[in-house]
């Protein structure tokens, strides 16, 4: 029972457009989402963050969209960078520091 | 500072062989996690521990495996006997209680189980 889904395994896009990673899930008790990224060979690493009173949280390049009625959320990079490309798991809890993650998406971004 | 530490990186070992995973969490840190990476399940929570005490074990997948936190700075995970379905990428991860939810992990153990 995957209760945060990320349905596109991987995702190409050139360097300096957006790059729209989704996530879905299923639990309506999830009150805190998380974006991570991982590069071959290291742990994930954390990106960003939003509460569910929340419905948009930006960091630089980064933001997190939050749509609560759909169980949606997006990560959108703008302007994507070759070192963006990486895997980005999507991530969320319902309980303080249990966290489900999703599959991962894989996001290669081509010079 | 010394990032959360793993070891061995990689462990190649034959069915029915014992395996063990090692992980040091980051100093201060009172909450250590065991996650598994597989392609179809993405990142799967094993077994996590506060203050070296273990709170939900629902994800350890059969009682072949088994996670100890003898102290707040050392964690293991045991695979006892290994069979090839338990080939996958096995992270650690640490944070610290007040933290909201951001975990620092390891760099992972490569586990192949012939």
């Amino acid at each position: 029972d995957q209760q945060v889904k990320q349905n596109s395994p991987s995702l190409s896009v050139q360097e300096g457009r957006i790059s729209i990673l989704n996530c879905d899930y299923t639990n309506s008790m999830f009150d805190y989402f998380l974006w991570y990224k991982k590069y071959p060979a290291e742990g994930p690493t954390f990106l960003i963050s939003i509460s569910s009173i929340k419905d948009k949280n930006e960091d630089g390049r980064f933001t997190v969209f939050l749509n609560k009625s759909a169980k949606h959320l997006s990560l959108h990079i703008v302007p994507s960078q070759p070192g963006d490309s990486a895997v980005y798991f999507c991530a969320a809890s319902a309980t303080h520091q249990k966290v489900t993650f999703g599959t991962g998406t894989k996001l290669q971004v081509i010079p | 500072d010394a990032g959360v530490i793993q070891s061995p990186r990689h462990e190649v070992t034959e069915m029915g062989q014992e395996v063990t995973l090692r992980c040091k969490p980051i100093s201060g840190h009172d909450y250590l996690f065991w996650y598994r990476q597989t392609m179809m399940r993405g990142l799967e929570l094993l077994i996590y521990f506060n203050n070296n005490v273990p709170i939900d074990d629902s994800g350890m997948p059969e009682d072949r495996f088994s996670a100890k936190m003898p102290n707040a700075s050392f964690s293991t995970l045991k695979i006892q006997p290994s069979e090839p379905r338990d080939s996958a990428v096995y992270f650690c991860a640490s944070t610290i209680s007040g933290g909201r939810d951001e975990q620092f992990f390891g760099p992972g153990t490569r586990l192949t189980v012939l």
